[in-house]
């Protein structure tokens, strides 16, 4: 089954200065998560990288984890209308380091 | 800073046809990988190696082949293309395989008359 399930499914749809939180589930043992941001038709890019379960911010953006609640989140405050895009997560597997993405989560900003 | 760059951007082959696409990285990464990206879905590993000359099958490493003959390029070809594999194929490049971050490539779309 799907290793990595990210909510919400699909899509949010938020206004302009709202906050977004994203979250990923995982079904195995991880040693790292990253979180990345697509605009359609474009490459993936790292937003938030985190090696050992502890919190990370960047800008207007913080992703938080808790290994043993088999959960990570990415939390967007004040979101913009250039923030809309997909956002997926990834889960490293401790046994082997193999990499495994959620389906992602289409965000929209409207003014 | 390093870049990831896959060509063609699109590719157009008929059914049947083996084609190939190519990624070139400047990061000096061991690394490399090749995913699938279906519309609306997450990424699904197809083949990576983790140094020159190495590979490594993936979830869905059925119908290609891949070929890494230098540390900055990785190769992935569709032996037989279908219409069912239409989907957008990205690189991406680690400093290693041991879970650091990942870096894409702007992707290769495949189409298949």
């Amino acid at each position: 089954g799907q290793q990595v399930q990210q909510s919400p499914p699909a899509s949010l749809v938020l206004q302009e200065g709202e906050n977004a939180e994203l979250q990923c589930t995982y079904s195995t043992t991880l040693n790292s998560m990253q979180w990345f941001y697509q605009r359609p038709g474009g490459r993936l890019v790292s937003l938030l990288y985190s090696p050992s379960w502890a919190e990370q911010r960047g800008g207007r953006l913080t992703s938080s984890a808790a290994s043993n609640e088999s959960r990570s989140s990415l939390h967007i405050s004040s979101s913009q209308i250039t923030d809309s895009g997909t956002y997926l997560c990834a889960m490293v597997r401790n046994s082997n380091n193999r990499i495994f993405f959620g389906d992602g989560t289409q965000l929209v900003v409207k003014p | 800073g390093g870049i990831i760059t896959q060509t063609p951007k699109f590719l157009i082959g008929q059914e049947g046809q083996k084609l190939t696409l190519k990624c070139q990285q400047n990061f000096n990464h061991d690394t490399m990988y090749w995913y699938r990206q279906d519309s609306g879905k997450g990424l699904r590993l197809i083949y990576y190696s983790i140094t020159e000359n190495d590979l490594q099958k993936g979830d869905l490493s059925e119908g290609y082949d891949a070929s890494r003959e230098k540390k900055s390029s990785f190769s992935l070809t569709v032996t037989s293309a279908q219409k069912n594999e239409m989907a957008v194929f990205l690189c991406a490049s680690s400093i290693s395989s041991s879970g650091n971050t990942l870096y894409f490539g702007e992707g290769s779309r495949l189409i298949v008359v």
